[in-house]
């Protein structure tokens, strides 16, 4: 399967537009990306996906690097019920039902 | 709320017990999966069915027996487990086994003693 690096943590303030980056250098023409989050005390809850194209949805919006080798998360207000582990996952469609998770970043949001 | 409910919410059990974890999905979704998520470990895919046929055991220890009845239950038979298998056990449905998203319930959180 091929890889993400994420940041391990991020900060952002209460209503202000967060960034989450997202790395995978090894992405095969095939593979989504794939946006989960996990709140605390909750399993994970599905953010967002794509394939090539940037996508919104009213959660976030997912902006992916023409090269394909990276892709950004972004919340666009942030609020403190949106602190969590945020995951960025590939996979391939034949295979879609693997969500493999690696450590994802956990983002904190101040007043 | 997801549509994918977990009992019981927490168990705690000795070495020797057996245990089923129990997961029903609302959805009207035809996959369904058990993860497990171990402190300081990412998720970890353990089964996956598939109307009702395993389609997926991720080299998972027969200590751990999973049962899926019909599309919207699915078990998971626990018998002589380790301390180390404590942790948090997820699960979660999907429209079908593709690129739909995947539902995950609350999780049990199992403590072996």
């Amino acid at each position: 399967d091929a890889k993400t690096t994420q940041p391990n943590s991020m900060e952002s303030n209460e209503e202000e537009p967060v960034h989450l980056p997202c790395n995978h250098s090894t992405i095969s023409g095939t593979d989504y990306i794939h946006w989960y989050r996990q709140l605390p005390s909750q399993g994970p809850e599905y953010v967002i996906h794509g394939l090539t194209s940037n996508v919104n949805n009213r959660m976030a919006s997912l902006a992916i690097a023409e090269d394909r080798k990276s892709s950004t998360l972004i919340l666009h207000r942030a609020t403190l019920r949106d602190a969590a582990v945020y995951y960025c996952i590939l996979t391939d469609t034949g295979t879609a039902s693997k969500l493999t998770f690696g450590t994802g970043t956990r983002l904190q949001v101040t007043l | 709320e997801t549509g994918v409910t977990q009992t019981p919410r927490h168990l705690v059990m000795g070495m020797t017990n057996k245990k089923s974890l129990k997961c029903e999905q609302h959805l009207g979704h035809n996959a369904m999966y058990w993860y497990k998520q171990s402190a300081k470990k990412p998720l970890e895919l353990m089964f996956v069915y598939n109307f009702k046929e395993q389609t997926e055991n991720n080299s998972v220890p027969s200590r751990f027996s999973p049962e899926c009845p019909n599309s919207s239950h699915l078990f998971l038979h626990l018998h002589t487990l380790q301390p180390e298998d404590s942790a948090l056990y997820l699960c979660a449905s999907s429209a079908y086994r593709g690129k739909d998203e995947q539902f995950f319930g609350p999780g049990t959180r199992l403590t072996v003693l």
